[in-house]
């Protein structure tokens, strides 16, 4: 089954503690982006890569890292979480050009 | 500035009927643009889309139409059912830009029954 798949689902951390989100999608597609939800903003973009070892910014990249070593992997990375961070996240991924984005099912992050 | 803009946040529409969400945008390099429909604890899921060189997409009870010369669409649903009860997410391709997509705030449809 064609999906993008993300972990944990959940998770409750606290402020300065480094975490990882991971994400994987299984459809060969050469594009990846995070993006995060919030009440009022909609879905906001934090990061995208183009192909492997090709990552930028989004809209909103500040106190987040990204990688791209591997085309299926794209790990979302808080190297010092504070409060602001709480949100849902969601990774997604497309085929290059005229096409959709497909989402895996986020991860709800909570920083105390 | 917001590029893609839903002003709308909530709707309710009587099942049966018809639903009608509305969609702005601002940039006139946008080139594709999608509608996904979102539940509680899932992902957005991609619903219907049209290239911007068309004016109308339909797929079963839903139809996108495009006004490029009023920077609008909508997305209509006939008949509206329950399960439709969901938030719509408008979303837009800049065609001279890295290939993302810009969301609106999205719209929350609620069908009564």
């Amino acid at each position: 089954e064609a999906q993008v798949t993300q972990n944990p689902r959940y998770l409750i951390t606290v402020t300065g503690k480094k975490l990882t989100v991971t994400c994987s999608q299984n459809m060969n597609h050469e594009y990846m982006s995070w993006y995060r939800q919030d009440p009022g903003l909609g879905l906001r973009q934090i990061y995208y890569s183009m192909n492997v070892e090709v990552t930028d910014k989004g809209d909103v990249p500040e106190g987040y890292k990204v990688s791209r070593k591997e085309k299926r992997n794209f790990p979302l990375i808080l190297e010092s979480p504070s409060p602001n961070q709480t949100s849902l996240y969601f990774c997604a991924s497309k085929r290059q050009g005229i096409s959709p984005l497909h989402f895996g099912n986020g991860t709800r992050l909570t920083v105390t | 500035d917001q590029q893609v803009k839903q002003n709308s946040p909530s709707l309710s529409v009587q099942e049966g009927r018809i639903s009608i969400l509305n969609c702005d945008y601002t940039n006139s390099m946008f080139d594709y643009f999608l509608w996904y429909k979102k539940y509680p604890a899932e992902g957005p899921t991609f619903l219907i889309s049209i290239s911007s060189i068309k004016d109308k997409n339909e797929d079963g009870r839903f139809t996108v139409f495009l006004n490029k010369s009023a920077k609008h669409l909508s997305l209509h649903i006939v008949p509206s059912q329950p399960g439709d009860s969901a938030v719509y997410f408008c979303a837009a391709r800049d065609g001279g830009g890295a290939d993302g997509l810009t969301f609106g705030k999205g719209t929350h449809l609620i069908i009564q029954p």
